[in-house]
C-alpha cells in the first residue's frame, strides 16, 4: 500500500539550530501539505503546494520557516533558529488535488517529532 | 473563518461501552465533515466522512451524522474495544472555494482509552 513517507521520525535540537524536514508523498499526488501540531491541539496548516508552487503560505513563520518541493515530488520543511516554541510533530500529507482532500481522500505520513531543548 | 470545537478529553471507557465524542462547527457554506483517527505510533487516517446535510459516514462500527441544523458531527459507537483506543480528530474541509478550499480545519483532538 502507498504511504507518505517522512524523516526523521524524532528529531532532538538545541534552540538557534537548524533543522529540516523530508517528506515524500504517494505517487502521483499533486498537492501536498505541511502541517504542526503542538502537544493537546489539532493540525494546524502551515503550507500548502500544488506541484511546485505554493498555494498557501498564510500561516507559515517566514522569519524562520521555509519549505520547498522543487520538482513537485519531495518536500522538505526547515526552521532555521529553532525556537522552544517549535516543539511540536511535523504531518506531511498528500493527495492528488484539492478536490480529492474535499473528499477525505487525504493521507498522513507518520509525522516528525521535534524537541527543542 | 471555519472552527471545529470537539469535547474536552480524555475520554476513559471500559470494554463494551458506549461511545460518544461531541463535535460542533463553524463554516460558511456546506463543508464536508470528517472524523480522522490517530493510533500511536501511526499517523492521522480517515475515519469516515459526510458531505452534504443529513448523510451518516460509518466505519468500523463507528457512526457520525451530519447535522445542519445544529452545525454537529457526534461520533458514535455501541460498543468500543481495547483497539479502539487512539486519538479522534473532527475536521471540515470547505467546499465553498476560495482560499479554504482543498484544506483541513480539525478540532483539538479527544483521546479515548478502552480498558479490558
Amino acid at each position: 500500500e502507498a504511504e507518505v513517507a517522512q524523516s526523521p521520525r524524532y528529531k532532538i535540537t538545541e534552540k538557534s539550530q537548524a533543522v529540516a524536514f523530508w517528506c515524500d508523498p504517494i505517487s502521483g499526488h499533486a498537492t501536498l501539505y505541511w502541517y504542526r501540531q503542538i502537544l493537546g491541539q489539532g493540525p494546524e496548516l502551515l503550507v500548502q503546494f500544488q506541484d511546485e508552487s505554493v498555494v498557501d503560505d498564510s500561516q507559515l513563520p517566514k522569519d524562520r520557516f521555509s519549505a520547498e518541493r522543487l520538482k513537485g515530488v519531495d518536500s522538505t520543511l526547515k526552521i532555521q533558529p529553532a525556537e522552544l516554541g517549535d516543539s511540536a510533530m511535523y504531518l506531511c500529507a498528500s493527495s492528488l488535488s484539492p478536490r480529492e482532500t474535499n473528499t477525505g481522500e487525504l493521507f498522513f505520513g507518520e509525522g516528525s517529532r521535534l524537541t527543542v531543548l | 473563518g471555519n472552527s471545529v470545537t470537539q469535547m474536552e478529553g480524555p475520554v476513559t471507557l471500559s470494554e463494551e461501552a458506549f461511545l460518544t465524542i461531541n463535535c460542533t462547527y463553524t463554516a460558511t457554506g456546506y463543508p464536508s465533515l470528517f472524523w480522522y483517527v490517530q493510533y500511536p505510533g501511526e499517523g492521522l487516517q480517515l475515519l469516515l466522512k459526510a458531505t452534504k446535510a443529513d448523510d451518516k459516514g460509518s466505519n468500523k462500527g463507528f457512526e457520525a451524522t451530519y447535522r445542519k441544523e445544529t452545525t454537529s458531527f457526534h461520533l458514535e459507537k455501541g460498543s468500543v474495544q481495547v483497539s479502539d483506543s487512539a486519538v479522534y480528530f473532527c475536521a471540515l474541509s470547505s467546499n465553498a472555494g476560495g482560499t479554504s478550499y482543498g484544506k483541513l480545519t480539525f478540532g483539538q483532538g479527544t483521546i479515548l482509552t478502552v480498558h479490558p
